[in-house]
């Protein structure tokens, strides 16, 4: 059972343009999110999260919203670059539930056309 | 070491071959995690470790798959008689907190390809 969804595992954009990656859960006990991004051959590296707490959260070029009602959560950057092609992958826990563990989604691999 | 430093980079195992796969956490980090993440897959949960103590194998597939951490800093994850579907990347993460909400810092990762 895949507890985090992304169902669309390849996205491509215009440079300049917004990216939108989708994610949806289907464990209402999750209360942190993550999204991570990975380049071939290194290991993913954290991006940005939001708690369940919140239905927004900002850092530079990158958003991620969060509808807790929808169990869905999406990652926006603004303006996209080249630089941005990567697999993205978002990851879900249920940290105030005493949990340590992510679950992550299958990736979606976003391609930046210059 | 300034990241997570995991060796070998690759490893190519004929089926029933034993392998040790190492992982260098970021120095301090209390938490250490392994992750398998099979082709076009996510990472999936294999074990946890707090220090020395694994307080979470749940995710090892099989009684062939070993994990130990006996000083609390480098950890070796290890498969018995390797299988075809053990062909994965083997990631490793540290934490400096039990429970993070800003998630880990992952190595590079071991590409383990069974023949």
């Amino acid at each position: 059972d895949q507890q985090v969804k992304q169902n669309s595992p390849s996205l491509s954009v215009q440079e300049g343009r917004i990216s939108i990656l989708n994610c949806d859960y289907t464990n209402s006990m999750f209360d942190y999110f993550l999204w991570y991004k990975k380049y071939p051959a290194e290991g993913p590296t954290f991006l940005i999260s939001i708690s369940s707490i919140k239905d927004k959260n900002e850092d530079g070029r990158f958003t991620v919203f969060l509808n807790k009602s929808a169990k869905h959560l999406s990652l926006h950057i603004v303006p996209s670059q080249p630089g941005d092609s990567a697999v993205y992958f978002c990851a879900a826990s249920a940290l105030n539930s005493g949990t340590y563990k992510y679950i992550f989604g299958t990736g979606t691999r976003l391609k930046v056309l210059a | 070491g300034a990241g997570v430093s995991q060796s070998p980079r690759y490893k190519v195992a004929k089926r029933g071959q034993d392998v040790a796969l190492r992982c260098d956490p970021i120095s301090g980090h209390v938490s250490l995690f392994w992750y398998q993440q099979a082709l076009g897959q996510g990472p999936e949960f294999l074990t946890y470790f707090q220090n020395e103590a694994q307080l979470d194998k749940s995710g090892l597939p099989s009684d062939r798959f070993f994990a130990e951490r006996p000083e609390g800093s480098v950890s070796t994850l290890k498969i018995q008689r390797t299988q075809q579907e053990d062909s994965a990347v083997y990631l490793c993460a540290s934490s400096p907190l039990r429970l993070s909400n800003y998630g880990y810092t992952f190595g590079s990762g071991t590409r383990l390809t069974v023949v």
